[in-house]
């Protein structure tokens, strides 16, 4: 069975400092991870996704992720963060042995940015 | 080009009425998905379309929630009898195909519903 932790519920940094969300998942096979944004009223938007190529992944907005199996582990990470981050925080897992696009959210970040 | 739209955006409602939510996907995503969010938890899994048909309903919490898709685009999410533990936003997402979980789901606003 999948799932996801998203080990903080509430992250705060100050503007131009760097951003460090943690998620770890489960997953009984070679899993699709992503992660998605939640801004106010506004609806989900994929940052990046990570489907078994580059471990590194790249997103968008400078955000990016790391896959590392042997921790279980795929952290978003942003060099330097900006009043327009604050937002609400999902990773994401997919397994890839199902024949669709299910998905498992973690419970969320929220990600607060201090001027 | 359009993504996913939702109606109503907000619904009100009384305790025992029923309700129903629209979602238009993205034009040729042959996949749709139904979620559940309630405040302060991720989106939960309710059902998946491929195509027409109900693939995949294990997420639909019990026999007062009931979806279709008739000729495979619009989607309507139908709620009997509703309770006030029924209050979520209820996202609907679409992509282009199944493909053992690599896809992006594009996501729509959401409808908001309370139930008074």
């Amino acid at each position: 069975a999948q799932s996801v932790t998203q080990l903080d519920s509430h992250v705060s940094v100050s503007e131009g400092t760097p951003v460090l969300l943690r998620c770890n998942y489960s997953s009984s096979y070679s899993p699709s991870l992503f992660w998605y944004v939640q801004h106010p009223n506004k609806g989900l938007q994929l940052l990046l996704k990570y489907t078994s190529a580059a471990t590194l992944v790249k997103g968008i907005n400078g955000f990016e992720a790391e896959f590392k199996k042997s921790e279980t582990s795929f952290h978003l990470t942003k060099p330097s963060a900006h009043m327009s981050d604050a937002a609400e925080y999902f990773c994401v897992v997919s397994d890839q042995k199902t024949s669709y696009d299910k998905v498992i959210f973690g419970p969320g970040t929220s990600l607060s940015v201090i001027p | 080009g359009a993504g996913v739209s939702q109606t109503p955006s907000n619904k009100v409602t009384e305790k025992g009425k029923y309700v129903e939510l629209r979602c238009d996907p993205i034009s040729g995503h042959t996949a749709l998905y139904w979620y559940r969010q309630s405040l302060g938890q991720g989106p939960e899994f309710l059902i998946y379309f491929q195509g027409t048909g109900a693939a995949d309903d294990s997420g639909l919490p019990n026999d007062r929630f009931f979806a279709v898709r008739p000729e495979g685009s619009v989607s309507t999410l139908k709620i009997q009898r509703t309770e006030r533990g029924d209050s979520a936003v209820y996202l609907c997402a679409s992509s282009r195909r199944t493909s053992g979980g690599r896809n992006e789901q594009f996501f729509g606003p959401g409808t908001r519903l309370t139930v008074l």
